[in-house]
């Protein structure tokens, strides 16, 4: 079984629609991470959270909200879905130890916003 | 974190080596370099980390120059498999984020 899964794989919604995409983790790290990559670019930061009580933005925010509903789940909404959201979401875990910090990545959704 | 430089693409023939490079002159002492990878829209992958010394593990090795302004990626036999963009990340565990960059596109050749 994956140790950072992310439902849904793909989803087509429409302009002004919410919609949520989560992430779950087996890992047992404090950590998680949401990105969004566009098509040729690298990955930017959306939000963050160092454990369940902590939420911090990262790059690009707005547009975004997000819910860590427990250490193994991350949650990121789209409160009024735009075109310009179209983009391939990741989530990722991380632990740091040592002064060493690796991520673990899931294997991302394809959103359309139509 | 430290801003990393990496060439945009570079392409390399099966089995030989493929090096990839990163520039990171702004690193702090306490920053580790990271080197990640991402297979055609897949999740990023861990490949290897270092501080001082150079590493090696079953994917890779780490050349890290002395100054640490600079580092190499070394896949010593490519392989087709390793087409993907590889990208290069100066962090340390307390950092706020971590920045993905561009990242280098790696085109191996038969």
């Amino acid at each position: 079984d994956a140790d950072v899964t992310q439902t849904p794989r793909n989803r087509i919604t429409k302009t002004g629609k919410r919609i949520m995409l989560e992430c779950s983790q087996t890992k047992g790290h404090d950590r998680m991470y949401w990105y969004r990559q566009d098509p040729g670019l690298g990955l930017q930061l959306i939000y963050y959270s160092f454990d369940v009580k902590d939420i911090n933005k990262g790059e690009i925010s707005d547009g975004y909200s997000v819910s860590r509903q427990a250490q193994a789940k991350f949650s990121l909404s789209l409160e009024s879905a735009i075109p310009n959201q179209t983009a391939l979401y990741f989530c990722a875990t991380s632990v740091g130890t040592g002064g060493q910090e690796t991520q673990y990545f899931g294997p991302g959704t394809r959103l359309l916003v139509l | 974190d430290a801003k990393t430089t990496q060439p945009p693409s570079m392409d390399c023939a099966e089995g030989r080596a493929a090096n990839l490079p990163c520039n990171h002159s702004t690193i702090s002492g306490n920053e580790y370099v990271y080197w990640y990878r991402q297979i055609h829209s897949q999740g990023p992958q861990y490949i290897i980390h270092g501080l001082k010394n150079n590493e090696t593990n079953e994917m890779a090795s780490l050349i890290i120059t002395e100054d640490r302004k600079s580092s190499t990626l070394i896949l010593p036999h490519a392989t087709l498999r390793d087409t993907a963009v590889y990208y290069c990340i100066a962090l340390y565990s307390s950092a706020s984020k971590i920045i993905f960059g561009s990242g280098t596109r790696l085109s191996i050749r038969p």
